[in-house]
């Protein structure tokens, strides 16, 4: 067990609907990472946010938010949903804001399908 | 752009073999590297991370990974691989310089009997 939880597991809807994913990072962690992984794209860098300030950007569409809440957990809002949405989406957590001494630690991830 | 390569998209090793998981980067100041393992229907997790010091690193599960500067490499390595082994095997790189951190595309290893 890592120590850093996700919800919801899975969760199925349709095309243009909106959902949000929770993470809670391990406790005393201030990095949170998002991260998309699908069959053809492979682990793709969302979006770090680091005490609740927004750290780093990677592949986040514009349909994508996120944000980092003063209890340390965060939510990636997903909108507008399409089928090419449909992947395992993983929160991580670290220490330090970056990768400099400290390891991620990963949570199970959401498993989103879109229909 | 920096970059992480993991050159081999499977690798098949019989149990009790040596096995070796290729993974290079990109030249740009002085990378951190880690080895992550997927099990199916997993999280990532930790194996190994090279900081600083010996080129030889070694971590969980009895792996190791060794960094080699001149050639940008940061191969894992076991020397006997166990069916149990068999995972997706990513290699990540964080560039201080900055703040970038990037995952290879994963190598899925297969030990057989």
């Amino acid at each position: 067990d890592s120590g850093v939880t996700q919800t919801p597991k899975h969760l199925i809807t349709a095309t243009g609907q909106r959902v949000t994913l929770r993470c809670s990072p391990r406790s005393g962690d201030l990095s949170v990472y998002w991260y998309q992984q699908s069959l053809d794209q492979g682990l793709q860098f969302l979006i770090q946010y680091y005490n609740g300030e927004e750290r780093a950007k990677g592949n986040i569409l514009e349909r994508f938010s996120a944000q980092q809440f003063p209890d340390l957990h965060s939510e990636l809002n997903l909108s507008s949903l399409e089928l090419g949405d449909s992947a395992l989406y993983f929160c991580a957590s670290s220490v330090v804001a970056g990768g400099r001494t400290g390891e991620l630690f990963f949570g199970e991830g959401s498993r989103l399908t879109v229909l | 752009a920096q970059s992480v390569a993991q050159p081999e998209d499977q690798v098949n090793v019989a149990e009790g073999n040596p096995l070796t998981v290729k993974c290079t980067y990109s030249v740009s100041g002085n990378p951190y590297l880690f080895w992550y393992v997927q099990y199916p229907n997993r999280g990532l997790q930790f194996l190994l991370k090279y900081i600083t010091g010996d080129n030889l690193v070694k971590g969980s599960y009895g792996f190791e990974a060794e960094f080699n500067k001149s050639q940008t490499s940061f191969h894992l390595k076991k020397p006997s691989a166990l069916v149990s082994d068999s995972a997706l095997y990513f290699c990540a790189v964080f560039w201080e310089n900055n703040n970038d951190m990037r995952f290879g595309a994963g190598t899925r290893l297969t030990v057989k009997p």
